[in-house]
């Protein structure tokens, strides 16, 4: 295990559902990142946070909506997805932004219906 | 802009033969350089780094990359394959000094090592 814990491993959802991805990290590192991992294409980089504040919007969609209310957890909302938004999300730390050895979790497969 | 090139979708290899997954990249300014590996139904795992020094790094499993300033690649090597390498590997690459601090990642090249 990499100490990066992401629920639930797997989520399928409506159109016009409501959900959310979560991001546990046990390491006492102080940034996190969400990333998009679609098949046969580079890791898409979201959102990142850095001492719980966003310091990277990778241009993402308003349906995707992240939170940090600590350094140890991270979430994703997500609202009237489309369904070239399913993918692999991934969540990862790192001690610092600064610090690009980053532990990632085991994702989130989404399928939006 | 930085960025990195994986060539190759897949390479194929027998187990005991030397591997090589290639990766180039496009930075401004000197670049930190990572391979990752991803196994089925995991997150990636850092494998090795490049920042200063040495050309040849060194990093865990056996694996060794080599950064090539002039031909701008860190392409990733092993000198015998084992069946249980066979996974996705990334390569990722970020200024050193100037620009954008977070990684950029490739899209990934398939190892699959035959028995």
């Amino acid at each position: 295990e990499t100490g990066v814990t992401q629920t639930p491993r797997h989520l399928v959802m409506g159109m016009t559902n409501k959900k959310s991805l979560k991001c546990e990290q046990h390491l006492g590192h102080n940034a996190m990142y969400w990333y998009k991992q679609s098949a046969k294409k580079p890791l898409e980089l979201m959102f990142v946070y850095n001492f719980k504040e966003q310091t990277e919007n990778n241009s993402v969609p308003s349906r995707f909506s992240p939170e940090c209310p600590n350094s140890s957890h991270l979430f994703l909302h997500l609202h009237t997805l489309q369904p070239e938004d399913s993918a692999l999300y991934l969540c990862a730390s790192s001690q610092e932004e600064q610090e690009n050895i980053q532990y990632f979790g085991a994702g989130t497969r989404l399928s939006v219906l | 802009a930085q960025s990195v090139a994986q060539p190759e979708d897949q390479v194929n290899v027998a187990e005991g033969n030397p591997l090589t997954v290639k990766c180039t990249y496009s930075v401004s300014g000197n670049p930190y350089l990572f391979w990752y590996v991803q196994y089925p139904n995991r997150g990636l795992q850092f494998l090795l780094k490049y920042i200063t020094g040495d050309n040849l790094v060194k990093g865990s499993y056996g694996f060794e990359a080599e950064f090539n300033k002039s031909q701008t690649s860190f392409h990733l090597k092993k000198p015998s394959a084992l069946v249980s390498d066979s996974a996705l590997y990334f390569c990722a690459v970020r200024a050193f000094d100037t620009g954008r601090r977070a990684l950029t990642f490739g899209s990934g090249t398939r190892l699959q090592v035959q028995p």
